[in-house]
């Protein structure tokens, strides 16, 4: 079974800074997608990443698709209380002949004013 | 709008009471699927459907039910719902299964 570790699970921080969320893997996935789930709502897609090494930058956002392609990263930058939410994190793989995705259990943020 | 909708989107309900949530999206999506959300568990599948009349089971099945008889439209029913069962369920679309997923607002089900 495919599994996606998402850490840290809770992050709250001062308005301004920088931090950085992981979702690691000991399988390896043909593509990964990162969604932000707010408050009252269901997930949105933010980017998605394919190419092993890749990296795609959202306005504040960065995403990296390590080399293996078994784990990324998003980093913000001078986070905003707008990017409170929570971080999903999802790998695009095979499991019994079928290809299924498979979610991280998220990272929660929590951006102060 | 493209869109996926869920209704109700909040419901209270006592053990054993039947209950049907529906879902419908507006992109022709042939592959759907319902979630439900726990805190520490994260996202787990329950049911999916490549297309009308394929259905198949996710990962936590038990207590659930599920029908495609239009593209559109995917109900989720709990025919005897348990207190185990409260809990965020999302349905999704997608065109296929490890495409960008589009998630409806949610549903919160308590069951007493």
């Amino acid at each position: 079974t495919q599994l996606l570790e998402q850490s840290p699970q809770f992050l709250s921080i001062q308005e301004g800074e920088n931090l950085t969320v992981y979702c690691n893997s000991s399988s390896v996935f043909s593509s990964l997608q990162w969604y932000r789930q707010e408050p009252g709502e269901g997930p949105v897609l933010l980017v998605t990443v394919v190419t092993g090494g890749e990296v795609k930058k959202l306005k504040r956002l960065t995403f990296q698709f390590g080399d293996a392609r078994k784990d990324s990263s998003l980093h913000i930058t001078a986070a905003q209380p707008g990017d409170t939410g929570l971080y999903l994190c999802a790998g695009a793989g095979t499991q019994g002949g079928s290809e299924k995705l498979v979610f991280g259990k998220g990272t929660k943020l929590t951006v102060n004013p | 709008e493209a869109q996926v909708t869920q209704n109700p989107r909040y419901l209270i309900t006592v053990t054993g009471k039947k209950l049907t949530v529906t879902c419908s999206q507006n992109m022709n999506h042939e592959y759907m699927s319902w979630y439900r959300q726990d805190p520490g568990l994260g996202l787990r599948q329950i049911y999916y459907s490549m297309n009308v009349e394929v259905t198949d089971k996710g990962d936590v099945p038990e207590g659930y039910k599920v029908s495609r008889k239009e593209k559109r439209n995917f109900p989720l029913i709990l025919e005897s719902p348990s207190p185990n069962q409260t809990s965020l369920y999302f349905c999704a679309s997608s065109f296929f299964p490890v495409n960008e997923q589009f998630f409806g607002p949610g549903t919160r089900l308590t069951v007493l």
